[in-house]
This record gives C-alpha cells, structure tokens and sequence, in this order.
C-alpha cells in the first residue's frame, strides 16, 4: 500500500474552509484514496473516497491532484464538531465478491477548529 | 443506515477475568467484520479479521488464544479477552463493510473501553 504524510495538526476558524492535505507520492494507478476521521473518544466515521476525478458528498470535498501523488480534503465550512484526527488511508479496492479487508490507520492530522 | 454497534461501551473488570464485546451491524449483514485496538494517543491497530462462519485472522503480534474472535452470525461478532490484564486496557473498535460498498468504505462502531485493574 502507498505510504501517505499528513501534517500532524492544523488550526482553522469556525466557518471557513478547512483544507487538509495529504501527500501519497507513490500511489498505484489501481489504489483509492480514502478519508476518515475520529472524534476524540468514539470510533472512526468514513467520509469520502476517489479515484482521481474529485469528489464531493455531503460532508467534504476530495480534491486528487492530476497526478494523484497528493490530495485535499475540504471540509467547505468547519464548526467545531468538526475537530477532530482526520486520516487518509491510499488502498486498492476490491469489488470481486464484495470483499473487504482491514485499515492500516496512520497518525492522521489533528484538526482543530477555533471559535 | 449503515450502523454498527458496540457493547457495553466501557466495562472495568478484575486482573485474571474475561471480558466479553459485542459487535452488531443493525442495518446491513456483514460476511467480515474487523476489531482494532487504540491505546492513549495511539492510532487505530488492526488486531483481526471475523469471518462469519469460519476462523478468525489475526495480525502478527496478536494472541489468539488471548483475543477470542467469534462471529456466529451475519449481523454478530463478539471478542473476548480472556485473562485480562493491565495492558490490555485500551479502546477496543469494530468495523464492518455493508455489502453495496467499495472495500474500504467501513463502518465503525462507537467503541468500548476496557479498564483492567
């Protein structure tokens, strides 16, 4: 699986944009990037996944660079719900058999967003 | 949809005792679940795979006969740390993947904490 760094913490006001980043320099053309996040004390929640064109749910925005060695987590307007470690996981999925396997969780970023 | 539940949520218990934890996913069947392991300001660590109707697979460095992994059902996998120690305080989490998602698009449920003195 591709390696990935993230920067270990970061500060944003409540209300603006929270930008993450995440550098996976040596993804494979087959591997997906993943985020998660886990608020202190409760279990991870998934919040988006690409390929290489961007993404946009609900919760945030995935922006993979045309090279997909790096992306950007957006999260368009923070609140303070919203600190939290932020991880992004770089795996190459598997559709056969609606098969699954383990997260390797990394030490994520530590967003914290200020009121 | 997607939930996964965790029970109990916490549980402190005596040195040399087993403790019992209960996975359930509530909306969707899931063949593999996925229990990991969080100590203080630690990552998540994947301690084995739960496959509904056969062994469970462990990662390197995890006991098996100290972490009892089964999973009788679709919906139901319980782990069960047996003799428990001090070490093995830690915030303990489970995983599933609904059958209509990518591989990695888990579900985790909320987690217990397991306090061993």
């Amino acid at each position: 699986d591709a390696k990935t760094t993230q920067p270990p913490s970061m500060d944003c006001a409540e209300g603006r944009a929270a930008n993450l980043p995440c550098n996976h320099s040596t993804i494979s053309g087959n591997e997906y990037v993943y985020w998660y996040r886990q608020i202190h004390s409760q279990g991870p929640q998934y919040i988006i996944h690409g390929l290489k064109n961007n993404e946009t749910n609900e919760m945030a925005s995935l922006i993979i660079t045309e090279d997909r060695k790096s992306s950007t987590l957006i999260l368009p307007h923070a609140t303070l719900r919203d600190t939290a470690v932020y991880y992004c996981i770089v795996r190459a999925t598997m559709y056969s058999g609606g098969g699954a396997d383990g997260l390797t969780f990394g030490k994520g970023t530590h967003l914290i967003i200020q009121p | 949809g997607a939930v996964v539940s965790q029970h109990p949520s916490w549980v402190i218990c005596k040195s040399g005792t087993s403790v019992k934890i209960e996975c359930r996913s509530l909306d969707f069947q899931a063949t593999t679940m996925f229990w990991y392991r969080q100590f203080p300001k630690q990552s998540l660590m994947l301690m084995a795979t739960s496959n509904e109707g056969s062994k469970a697979t462990y990662e390197q460095g995890v006991e098996k006969d100290k972490f009892l992994i089964n999973h009788a059902s679709l919906t139901l996998s319980t782990l069960t740390v047996t003799s428990a120690h001090p070490e093995d305080s830690s915030f303990y989490i489970c995983s599933a993947k609904p059958p209509d998602k990518s591989s990695y698009e888990q579900y985790f449920g909320p987690g217990t904490r397991l306090t061993v003195t």
